[in-house]
């Protein structure tokens, strides 16, 4: 089975542009969580969707927004980039269901943003 | 707050030894689960380990093994017979149970196998 897919791999962007990131989860996963991990540090989280819907936001300004598509798959938007954005974004699908089990988030390779 | 803390910011140990990797973390809930991720100079995150709060009995996979001490705020993780395929950044983490699947992690510790 495939694992956790994104898109693109690497990005390059300037300062005040805004990016796109792309996440398609594993088959059956409806959970997607997005994590930005600056170099030298673990991930932050920054999002949680469930079944289209926001379920959980970490503390990152309203620059950074997402949403979920009727597949489960997700995308990141970032806008009015900052140098301080640069870093590797990644994102995490899991069978979760809001019950009490918390499930094992999977991770994909990662896109590597760079901001000039 | 909820906070991991990895004290050992890199690590090396020779192949076929055991080594130890430490990790506290800081919570007032009762019901929570704590993880180990791999994270190999490829950059893919791969879960190395999982531990529920609520068990006693300390996780073990294969080579892996863990040592909790809920009192203790304390989940470490000891690698057995190290392997050159081991090295990598170890991240601890947390989420508590229900509500989000927010994962804390801690900065990680760098873990070199020597041949």
């Amino acid at each position: 089975d495939a694992g956790v897919t994104q898109s693109p791999t690497h990005l390059i962007k300037t300062r005040g542009q805004h990016v796109t990131l792309r996440c398609s989860p594993i088959s059956g996963h409806k959970s997607v969580s997005w994590y930005q991990q600056v170099l030298g540090q673990g991930p932050q989280f920054i999002f949680q969707y469930y079944e289209k819907e926001e379920r959980g936001r970490g503390n990152f300004p309203d620059r950074f927004s997402a949403r979920q598509f009727p597949n489960y798959s997700s995308e990141l938007n970032v806008n009015a980039l900052l140098l301080g954005d640069s870093a590797l974004y990644l994102c995490a699908s899991s069978q979760w269901t809001g019950y009490a089990v918390q499930e094992t988030q999977y991770f994909g390779p990662g896109t590597r943003l760079l901001v000039l | 707050a909820q906070t991991v803390t990895q004290s050992q910011p890199e690590m090396s140990v020779q192949e076929a030894e055991t080594v130890t990797l430490s990790c506290t973390y800081d919570t007032s809930e009762s019901n929570y689960y704590l993880f180990w991720y791999k994270q190999p100079p490829s950059r893919q995150m791969i879960l190395v380990i999982r531990q529920e709060a609520y068990k006693q009995q300390n996780a073990t996979e294969n080579r892996f093994s863990v040592n909790f001490q809920k009192a203790a705020k304390s989940f470490s993780l000891k690698i057995s017979d190290s392997q050159l395929g081991d090295t990598a950044m170890y991240f601890c983490a947390f989420t508590p149970q229900g509500g989000s699947e927010k994962l804390v992690f801690g900065k990680g510790t760098k873990l070199t196998v020597n041949p």
